[in-house]
């Protein structure tokens, strides 16, 4: 069945430095890839997406990138910030399926100081 | 612009008994979808709404059902509650463009 595997579960980085989430998808007629953000209490908040039609997709200091042959996509932050701390979920879904999404099991990220 | 709404934020439910969630979509959306999120994991689709029907389902027995009313928003129902079905139920609402808006989710606890 359809899948999303996501690594690592856990990263620490200090701040200022980079971070890297990456996750292979099974489906492969997915062709949306969005990424969100999990803050504790809260519903997870898109922060980028991206469609099979591209390979990379720049806003700020996130960055994702897509690489359809493989059927592996990563989130890139730069310059990370104690605010960037919090659960980052990848999802996968075809358009033509109504954009059900099949969510990874999520990386805990944590900046440090 | 109000996001998407859910209610209650948190309740406590015991074993058998039967549970409502209500939702309200972000303005000018007219599809909902419900999701399930186990502590520690990843939210897991259970079914969405478009037009006041059910348009897909996920792998989520009949006791899970949903509703959807002419202004767009939308129940979730769950009867003959199991422990199992501790969790966050994350509301998310889309319009065309598929970008899904979710809510601060209801969490339910099941003794």
């Amino acid at each position: 069945g359809e899948n999303v595997e996501q690594h690592p579960s856990t990263l620490s980085v200090q701040e200022g430095d980079s971070a890297v989430i990456k996750c292979t998808y099974s489906d492969s007629a997915s062709n949306y890839f969005p990424w969100y953000k999990q803050e504790l209490g809260k519903g997870p908040q898109l922060i980028i997406d991206i469609r099979s039609n591209v390979g990379e997709k720049k806003d700020q200091r996130i960055a994702v990138t897509l690489n359809k042959t493989a059927k592996h996509f990563s989130l890139h932050i730069t310059e990370t910030q104690p605010e960037d701390s919090a659960v980052y979920f990848c999802a996968a879904s075809r358009v033509d399926s109504s954009y059900k999404l099949i969510f990874g099991s999520g990386t805990r990220l944590l900046v440090r100081p | 612009d109000a996001g998407v709404t859910q209610s209650p934020t948190h309740l406590i439910k015991t074993r058998g008994q039967q549970v409502t969630l209500r939702c309200s979509p972000k303005s000018g959306h007219d599809t909902v979808s419900w999701y399930q999120q186990a502590l520690g994991q990843g939210p897991q689709f259970i079914f969405q709404y478009y037009e006041e029907e059910e348009r897909q389902r996920g792998n989520f027995p009949d006791r899970f059902s949903g509703h959807q009313f002419p202004n767009y928003s939308s129940e979730l129902n769950v009867n003959a509650l199991l422990l199992g079905d501790s969790a966050l139920y994350l509301c998310a609402s889309s319009w065309n463009t598929g970008e899904l808006f979710f809510g601060e989710g209801s969490r339910l606890t099941v003794l």
